[in-house]
């Protein structure tokens, strides 16, 4: 079955960039787009972007397009997010989904809780 | 960007009975919108695509319908599991979320 592998915490400091990993398995990785979410204590849902692993395209949000890169290693199978410069704004849990033949995301990683903080 | 304006922000019921959540598009989406349950600790589980189409194993008494830029999304007959908070999110155009609906149970 379709699975997705998030650590469960990062702890960042203040400014340190922080890449963020997601595991696939269970599926043809390069067949489907992997998408990024982010939602700040107490808030919704955020999308920030998505990527496709056969070539590395990339749609983002363009309220992250100098925060989130996001790029993938076909050989794992896995996805990153990497966040520059982070701020407490940025301490939030990240969810990696992918999505679900070719339409909105319908598999969903336990999500990354991390943290900005010195 | 399209954005997305759900409504309410929260809503109470009784067990047995049925709610109904309306997201509102800021341009015709063409019937492109998901419906989320998302619970503390996990990930948003997709309950409905494409307005009105259920996934595979979910209850009937979760229904979606709508068109142009008007959507809702009901839940009949609620259960104490379906306690969350529930999400539109359009894909006519990358992707946005609503704000989402709280529901609890009275």
């Amino acid at each position: 079955q379709v699975q997705l592998q998030q650590p469960g915490a990062e702890l960042v400091r203040p400014g340190a960039s922080v890449k963020l990993s997601c595991k696939a398995s269970g599926y043809s990785f390069t067949s489907y787009w992997m998408n990024w979410v982010k939602q700040r204590p107490g808030q919704g849902l955020e999308w920030i972007g998505m990527i496709h692993p056969s070539d590395s395209e990339t749609r983002l949000n363009q309220k992250f397009k100098d925060k989130a890169t996001l790029t993938v290693d076909k050989s794992s199978s896995t996805a990153y997010m990497q966040l520059s410069s982070p701020t407490s704004e940025d301490s939030a849990v990240y969810y990696c989904a992918r999505d679900y033949y070719g339409s909105s995301p319908a598999y969903w990683g336990q999500g990354t809780l991390v943290t900005v903080s010195a | 960007d399209i954005q997305m304006t759900q409504s309410p922000s929260s809503l109470s019921a009784s067990l047995g009975g049925k709610v109904t959540i309306t997201c509102k598009a800021s341009q015709d989406i063409n019937k492109y919108i998901a419906w989320y349950q998302h619970k503390p600790g996990k990930g948003p589980r997709l309950l409905i695509h494409y307005t009105s189409t259920l996934q595979p194993g979910i209850p009937s008494r979760f229904s979606g319908s709508g068109s142009g830029r008007d959507y809702s999304f009901s839940i009949s007959n609620l259960e104490p599991e379906d306690i969350a908070t529930y999400y539109c999110l359009q894909y006519d155009n990358l992707f946005t979320f609503g704000s989402g609906t709280k529901l609890e149970i009275k």
